[in-house]
């Protein structure tokens, strides 16, 4: 167990419709990034965030946003959604930015239908 | 856009044999190389990173070695055991505030 939680484990939506997924980090960790595993694809980086505010944007979507609060959990909106965005969605904390291991969360299995 | 092979893709294995796989990197910008170990059905769990060209770590029977300048690294399974099945990962890992870029592993089959 890595300390890091994301819910829901699975989720199963259709097409155009909008979901968000909630991860929350290690304790003291500041640091939260998201990435998505889709089938063909390597673990691909979308976004971090460090103590609330943006730090870094990778492949991610104009559909798809991420804010984190002042309690540090985070939360990806993934709208308009396409049967392509159908992937494995992971969360990963750390206590700074770069250079330090990332725990990664269990992930929310997203199915588009 | 950075690119990081990993080779072989995927690896059968006799339990008790060792094995090792690489991992390269553009050796330009480098900041530090991650490996993770990923089973079925579990997260991602981070076995080393390693930032000094030269570095070696070890972890039990794991261990890796770094190579900056001709950028490669190597992982090393000493005794293999099928608790060791699994894909590695490799990653690179940017200065500041960057994401991490990874390869798309090698999988691990140990075999009895």
């Amino acid at each position: 167990d890595s300390g890091v939680t994301q819910t829901p484990k699975h989720l199963i939506t259709a097409t155009g419709q909008r979901v968000t997924l909630r991860c929350s980090p290690r304790s003291g960790d500041l640091s939260v990034y998201w990435y998505q595993q889709s089938l063909d694809q390597g673990l691909q980086f979308l976004i971090q965030y460090y103590n609330g505010e943006e730090r870094a944007k990778g492949n991610i979507l104009e559909r798809f946003s991420a804010q984190q609060f002042p309690d540090l959990h985070s939360e990806l909106n993934l709208s308009s959604l396409e049967l392509g965005d159908s992937a494995l969605y992971f969360c990963a904390s750390s206590g700074s930015w770069g250079g330090n291991e990332q725990f990664f969360g269990p992930g929310t299995r997203l199915t588009v239908l | 856009i950075l690119n990081v092979e990993q080779s072989p893709q995927s690896l059968h294995v006799q339990e008790g044999d060792s094995t090792n796989f690489t991992c390269s990197f553009p050796s330009s910008n480098f900041y530090a190389l991650h490996w993770y170990r990923w089973e079925t059905a579990k997260s991602p769990e981070a076995l080393f990173v390693m930032t000094l060209n030269g570095d070696e770590k070890k972890k039990g029977r794991i261990s890796a070695t770094l190579n900056t300048k001709e950028g490669y690294s190597y992982l090393y399974i000493k005794g293999s055991q099928p608790e060791d099945s699994a894909t590695y990962l490799c990653a690179l890992g940017g200065g500041g505030a960057d994401g991490l870029t990874f390869g798309k592993g090698t999988h691990l089959i140990i075999q009895p």
